[in-house]
């Protein structure tokens, strides 16, 4: 069991839809990340959030739309994906954000966008 | 700057060892070291900032060569439940944001 939680575990969605992916972390970090994974590849950075507010945005498509209402939550709001964009979504946080400090990390989202 | 790792791939039978590498171009502010199994999380294994250092979880170290930027995963006695992916992130300042390099799948086999 991981100290981050996100859910749903799977989705999928036709290329229309909107839906959200949560991520939840009770360890009083202030740092939290969304990741990219496709298969047999290494986790791609999407967005950073520090402190509630957003860090880093690594040029994501607007499709893509996060969110961080509190410290610890965060959401990924998607709408009008592509099939390209099927792959598992990881969330991660870490105490302050800083690089000499471990990211933990969920369990994922597996999305499929048919 | 995607960090080069190698081997690609080790297949290991239990009790041996295993080296993985993790090579930058550009200086290294630190490298964190991950393991992933099939459709779980990357799991956590240690950091190491420049500097040097060495660092050890039992059976499991790892070293930073900062005059070739580069760092080594050591698996002594290799036991069934270290199979998976190993990734190295690495980051060149203080911000935190990784860059992982493109993994290491190790099958360890009875």
């Amino acid at each position: 069991d991981t100290e981050v939680t996100q859910t749903p575990k799977h989705l999928v969605m036709g290329m229309t839809n909107k839906k959200s992916l949560k991520c939840e972390q009770h360890m009083g970090h202030r740092a939290m990340y969304w990741y990219k994974q496709k298969a047999k590849k290494p986790p791609e950075l999407m967005f950073v959030y520090s402190y509630e507010k957003l860090s880093i945005n690594e040029s994501v498509p607007s499709r893509f739309s996060p969110e961080c209402p509190n410290s610890s939550l965060l959401n990924l709001h998607l709408h009008a994906l592509q099939p390209e964009d099927s792959a598992l979504y990881l969330c991660a946080s870490s105490r302050l954000g800083l690089a000499g400090q471990p990211q933990h990390f969920g369990d994922g989202t597996r999305l499929s966008i048919l | 700057q995607q960090p080069v790792q190698s081997p690609q791939a080790v297949i290991l039978r239990e009790g041996e060892d295993a080296v993985i590498n993790c090579s930058s171009s550009k200086a290294l502010y630190s490298v964190h070291w991950y393991r992933q199994k099939h459709g779980e999380a990357p799991v956590f294994l240690m950091i190491l900032l420049k500097g040097g250092e060495q660092k050890g979880h039992d059976k499991i170290s790892a070293s930073f060569n900062e005059k070739k930027q580069q760092s080594s995963l050591y698996l002594t006695a290799s036991q069934l439940s270290y199979s998976g992916t190993y990734f190295c992130g690495t980051s060149y300042n203080q911000g935190g944001k990784l860059i992982f390099g493109q993994g290491t799948e190790l099958s360890v086999k009875p």
